[in-house]
């Protein structure tokens, strides 16, 4: 199965910053997302990130707090926009294989 | 909108246990996955359930998709120290979409 590779994996950010976060997969896919887990809490679908258009986001989230590019079927980026504390959580980006979703490891994202 | 509840909230076990835990849902899903996350990384799949009344196994782990649809359930036999970690329940938000949303998570620790 493909491999599945973010960064980077942690990263403290100081607030009003942006951070973007890099996923990358070792063969192509067409569907790729990107999920946020709050501390302690479960993952919350953000966006997906279609290859050649624009990304398709969840309600609650805005492209222009997390804007998301897809240039080709390997790659991804989720940028993390105007950092505040609130956005201190782990990001992870995804992608659907034949039977099942498979995550990256994720970027554990600290806004001081 | 569909909520996954997963019960327990956590668990201190020990060490050869047997484990059970469910995830119920007020909307009907066709497809049910299991995934364990370990400390620093990102989910990983254990099972995936396909039809109603489906009991499948992997290893020391054995899943069910109830009746109703509704929920389902994971057991893990003897529990081992490595069996520490959160373990999510996820299915697809729309049927056919691989939108997944996640359960609250159930939290394992094991105890030597």
């Amino acid at each position: 199965s493909a491999v599945i590779s973010q960064k980077p994996s942690r990263d403290i950010c100081q607030r009003g910053t942006s951070l973007t976060i890099q996923c990358q997969v070792d063969s192509q896919v067409t569907m790729m997302f990107w999920y946020r887990q709050q501390p302690g809490q479960s993952l919350t679908l953000i966006a997906t990130a279609n290859q050649g258009s624009e990304a398709t986001y969840e309600s609650g989230f805005v492209i222009d707090k997390f804007p998301i590019s897809r240039p080709n079927l390997t790659f991804s980026t989720l940028t993390v926009s105007n950092m505040s504390p609130e956005d201190s959580s782990i990001y992870l980006c995804s992608f659907q294989g034949y039977t099942e979703a498979f995550f990256g490891q994720g970027t554990r994202l600290t806004v001081v | 909108g569909q909520q996954l509840n997963q019960s327990p909230q956590s668990m201190f076990i020990q060490e050869g246990e047997d484990v059970s835990m469910n995830c119920t849902s007020s909307s009907i899903f066709n497809t049910w996955l299991w995934y364990k996350q370990d400390p620093g990384e990102g989910p990983v799949l254990l099972i995936a359930l396909y039809k109603a009344g489906e009991l499948t196994s992997n290893g020391r782990l054995t899943a069910q998709f109830g009746i109703t649809r509704k929920d389902s359930f994971l057991n893990i036999s003897a529990s081992i120290p490595s069996d520490v970690g959160i373990y999510f329940c996820a299915g697809p938000r729309t049927s056919g979409t691989y939108k997944y949303i996640f359960g609250t998570g159930t939290r394992l620790k094991v105890l030597a």
